[in-house]
C-alpha cells in the first residue's frame, strides 16, 4: 500500500466551481505539502501545514492529523488554476519528502 | 533572475553516454535535492545533500552520482545512461527549519 494517495487522479471542473482535491497517508509526519506544477513542468509550494488550516487568495488547505488526511480547496476555480497538485508528506527527522502521484485538474472556461 | 536554475533544460543523448545535469540556486539554502519524475509516478528521490561535505543516496540512486562542488551547486551525473533514465529531472533546495522546497525547471531527459 502506497503511503500516500491522492484523490481524483484526474478532475475537469466548469470556471467558477469550488474544487476539493483529497491527500490521505498512513504514516507518521511532521508537516504536509501541497505542490502545483503547471503544464510547462515548473513546480512551486503552496503550502505546508502541520494542524488545522491555512488559506492564501482562492486557495485553502486544511488538515486533520488523526485521520490523517488532508484536503486542498479552490473556490471560484478558473482556467489558469489548470495544472497538476501534488500532495507530499514530511517525516521530520531526515527532511525527505514522500509525494503523492498527483492531481491533474482542467478548469474549464 | 530564477533562484534555482538548471542545465540543460533539454537533451538527448545515446545510450551509454555519460551526462550531466548541473543545478545552482542563490536562495542560500545548504540542503538541495535531485529528483526524477516519471508519468504516472511521484517525485522519486535519487540524492541529497545537506552540506557541501554531504552526500546522501535516495530510493532512486543506482545508476546516477552526484556532486557538491558549493554550497550553490549540485550536480547529477549519469555515467552510462540507459534509456529507462529517460524521465523529467528536477533540482530543489530547501530552508531550514521549516523545509519548504524550491524547484528548478526541470531537465527534460531522453536516453535513446
Amino acid at each position: 500500500k502506497n503511503e500516500v494517495e491522492q484523490s481524483p487522479q484526474n478532475l475537469t471542473a466548469q470556471e467558477g466551481e469550488f474544487i476539493t482535491i483529497n491527500c490521505s497517508y498512513s504514516v507518521g509526519i511532521s508537516a504536509l505539502h501541497w505542490l502545483q506544477q503547471h503544464p510547462g513542468g515548473g513546480i512551486v509550494s503552496l503550502f505546508m501545514l502541520s494542524s488545522g488550516k491555512k488559506k492564501h487568495g482562492r486557495l485553502i488547505a486544511t488538515i486533520n492529523i488523526q485521520e490523517k488526511h488532508s484536503s486542498l480547496h479552490i473556490t471560484a476555480s478558473h482556467p489558469r488554476d489548470s495544472a497538476v497538485y501534488i500532495c507530499a508528506l514530511d517525516g521530520g527527522a531526515t527532511n525527505k519528502l514522500i509525494f503523492g502521484t498527483g492531481t491533474l485538474l482542467a478548469v474549464q472556461p | 533572475d530564477a533562484d534555482v536554475t538548471q542545465t540543460p533544460r533539454n537533451r538527448i543523448t545515446k545510450t551509454g553516454k555519460r551526462i550531466m545535469l548541473e543545478c545552482s540556486q542563490t536562495k542560500g539554502h545548504d540542503r538541495m535535492y535531485w529528483y526524477r519524475q516519471d508519468p504516472g509516478l511521484g517525485l522519486r528521490l535519487i540524492y541529497y545533500s545537506f552540506d557541501v561535505k554531504d552526500i546522501n543516496k535516495g530510493e532512486i540512486s543506482d545508476g546516477y552520482s552526484v556532486s557538491r562542488q558549493a554550497q550553490a551547486k549540485f550536480s547529477l551525473s549519469l555515467e552510462s545512461a540507459i534509456p529507462n533514465q529517460t524521465a523529467l529531472y528536477f533540482c530543489a533546495t530547501s530552508d531550514s527549519p521549516t523545509n519548504e522546497q524550491f524547484f528548478g525547471p526541470g531537465t527534460r531527459l531522453t536516453v535513446l
